[in-house]
């Protein structure tokens, strides 16, 4: 079974708005990372976060991660059309193997 | 450098028939990961290799799923005696080592339709 959850399911804006996308997970992990994915094919690597770390930057992504709450957080600011896809948060779990444990993903649309 | 590369993109076989899915991943790369995807969800782990060996095999559903990585690059994924349920897309993934817990690089996948 999955152990993420996110919110919304599907998320639908204007371009050159900003788009947040929620994670939640359930036991302790090392790192979250999110993933992106067209076309329901291959995913591409987004952004890595540590369990230490609490906020992280990347060009026009903002993740961060609240232990506490088992929960992340995904901003992409000034959205394109290009962003459209799917985005999933992924987590490796401590003492567990190598492997991701996935969300079931946000499906987002950039309106032009 | 060439990416995590699939074949067959797509695959459509009989229900009951043996499947062999490949997978080749980075060059130079220890790890090897492949995951399962059905429509509208996330993908799930089925099997872990570091270098030759399956290091965690517990994602695969059952008996009729088997993976093998001989040389520890090229690794292939078999199912036997397919079921209509097995359709999905099968999804490989790759990383440097498998102890530091980072990103994965992932290839295009693999449709597996089952009629």
């Amino acid at each position: 079974s999955q152990q993420g959850e996110e919110d919304p399911q599907a998320l639908s804006i204007q371009e050159g708005e900003n788009a947040t996308m929620n994670c939640s997970y359930k036991t302790s992990i090392n790192n979250l990372q999110w993933y992106r994915q067209n076309s329901g094919r291959g995913l591409v690597h987004l952004i890595l976060i540590r369990s230490n770390e609490r906020e992280k930057h990347s060009g026009r992504l903002r993740v961060t991660l609240d232990t506490s709450k088992k929960s992340s957080s995904l901003l992409i600011t000034a959205s394109r059309a290009a962003d459209t896809a799917s985005y999933f948060c992924a987590t490796v779990i401590i003492q567990g193997a190598q492997k991701l444990v996935f969300g079931q993903g946000t499906r987002l649309t950039i309106n032009p | 450098g060439a990416g995590v590369s699939q074949t067959p993109s797509n695959k459509v076989t009989e229900k009951g028939k043996y499947v062999e899915l490949r997978c080749d991943p980075i060059s130079g790369h220890t790890a090897l990961y492949w995951y399962r995807q059905s429509l509208g969800q996330g993908p799930e782990f089925l099997i872990y290799f570091q270098g030759t060996g399956a290091a965690d095999d517990s994602g695969l559903p059952n008996d009729r799923f088997f993976a093998v990585r001989p040389e520890g690059s090229v690794s292939t994924l078999k199912i036997q005696r397919t079921e209509r349920g097995d359709s999905a897309v099968y999804l490989c993934a790759s990383s440097r080592t498998g102890s530091n817990y980072g990103e994965q690089y992932f290839g295009p996948g693999t449709r597996l339709t089952v009629t």
